[in-house]
């Protein structure tokens, strides 16, 4: 009975390397939503996708960041050319389709930017 | 800025008390609102969802109060317990978006024997 999972818990990254984030939802679930947060603060959304879609991009940035939620396999968030203002922590939720689904979160990836 | 805010930072409660955690909302086109839990180092754990055509919703020894009117939203802890001690935030989503929640700063918990 798994929940979300993400994979890596913690990536150490040096500045103008790449960052792949993984992501696969809980059993049953189709919809994929990403958020980022700095310490002592909330999660900001970036991104939410189905499969083979991206749904709404609104919150992320126009350069360097993408994301996937292939037909088969995980969700993966990309960052290029990391710098040290990408230090968070990444966190990954899945729901159900339909409107007002509750989004269960997994245990983020801690990303670090030497 | 964010439209979901909270009231008080911190919260200190004696084991056995109720809690109450405040959170203020701006968006009148809100339907939908999440509280949820978050240890240290870990991702936030749902706790309860209330829609806007509700105003209280109960669950196991929580209650989520919505109140549209002043546009505010509650979450009562009953007995609370230390393994109650975490941060708490509120999440809303906009009707005329799609699925995407606008979190608050977060309150403290912390819950002394």
């Amino acid at each position: 009975n798994a929940g979300v999972m993400q994979n890596p818990r913690h990536l150490v990254r040096r500045r103008g390397q790449e960052a792949r984030l993984r992501c696969s939802p809980m059993k049953g679930h189709s919809h994929v939503y990403w958020y980022r947060q700095l310490p002592e603060e909330g999660l900001k959304f970036m991104v939410y996708l189905q499969k083979e879609n991206i749904i709404d991009e609104s919150g992320m940035p126009k350069e360097r960041f993408s994301a996937e939620f292939p037909k088969e396999g995980p969700s993966i968030l990309r960052i290029q050319q990391v710098v040290r203002g990408d230090s968070a922590a990444y966190f990954c939720a899945s729901s159900r389709g339909g409107d007002n689904q509750p989004q269960h979160f997994g245990d983020g990836t801690r990303l670090s930017i030497l | 800025g964010e439209s979901v805010g909270l009231h008080l930072p911190t919260l200190s409660v004696q084991e056995g008390d109720n809690s109450i955690i405040n959170c203020a909302y701006s968006n009148s086109a809100s339907d939908y609102f999440i509280w949820y839990k978050q240890e240290s180092g870990k991702g936030p754990q749902f706790i309860i969802d209330i829609r806007s055509n509700m105003d209280k919703r109960q669950g196991q020894r929580v209650t989520v109060l919505l109140n549209k009117t002043v546009k505010h939203l509650s979450l009562q802890i009953a007995a609370t317990q230390p393994g109650d001690s975490a941060v708490y935030f509120c999440a809303e989503k906009d009707r005329r978006g799609y699925n995407k929640l606008i979190f608050g700063a977060g309150t403290r918990l912390a819950v002394h024997p």
